[in-house]
């Protein structure tokens, strides 16, 4: 399995702000996924994020809001720029471990905006 | 984007009882996995399944992959209190491409 922590885990902010969210693994990974999950709903992929190059963003979702870093093979950056209360969500980061195909996720970031 | 159909969409069993849930899919996928997330946490891996009929157990956790490789269950045995949480199940097309997931199905169990 993989070891991933997040930062913060929990956060309130207003309206209209940016909060940058942090993920580590323990390990060197190719490809880190950052996911959103709005209350009482699935995982629904925001972006793939590969080392040295720009993160790949899913329908609905744009650079301009999503920005997301990737400088090392260890650590990756997601910020949620001008946020309304329509981007409360736990955050999540997830990478692939093992075989490729099982996926392991941080604790989450808890995001409430007012 | 797509997403798999995940039933029931929760269940309130009591303590010591067997459950099961299911998800199924209009399409074809190469794996199969089962996740369970407590309140505040992320998702924990609890079984992945890679062939078609694969039956495979994690302690009281037993899951399957459908033969047409369009589903797969999960049963709990034996409920206990810390079962409780929301069971999601997941599936991939091929490697290293992100995971297409189910709805969950929130579980209680009333001791």
């Amino acid at each position: 399995s993989a070891v991933i922590s997040q930062k913060p885990s929990r956060d309130i902010c207003q309206r209209g702000t940016s909060l940058t969210i942090q993920c580590q693994v323990d390990s060197q990974v190719t490809m880190m996924f950052w996911y959103r999950q709005q209350p009482g709903q699935s995982l629904t992929l925001i972006a793939t994020a590969n080392q040295g190059s720009e993160a790949t963003y899913e329908s609905g979702f744009v650079i301009d809001k999503f920005p997301i870093s990737r400088p090392n093979l260890t650590f990756s950056t997601l910020t949620v720029s001008n946020m309304s209360p329509e981007d409360s969500s736990i955050y999540l980061c997830s990478v692939f471990k093992g075989s490729g195909y099982e996926q392991y996720f941080g604790p989450g970031t808890r995001l409430t905006v007012t | 984007g797509q997403q798999l159909n995940q039933s029931p969409q929760s269940m309130f069993i009591q303590e010591g009882e067997d459950v099961s849930m299911n998800c199924t899919s209009s399409s074809i996928f190469n794996t199969w996995l089962w996740y369970k997330q407590d309140p505040g946490e992320g998702p924990v891996l609890l079984i992945a399944l890679y062939k078609a009929g694969e039956l495979t157990s994690n302690g009281r956790l037993t899951a399957q992959f459908g033969i047409t490789r369009k589903d797969s269950f999960l049963n709990i045995s034996a409920s206990i209190p810390s079962d409780v949480g929301i069971y999601f199940c997941a599936g991939s097309r091929s490697g290293n491409t992100p995971l297409v997931f189910g709805k969950g199905t929130r579980l209680s169990v009333i001791a």
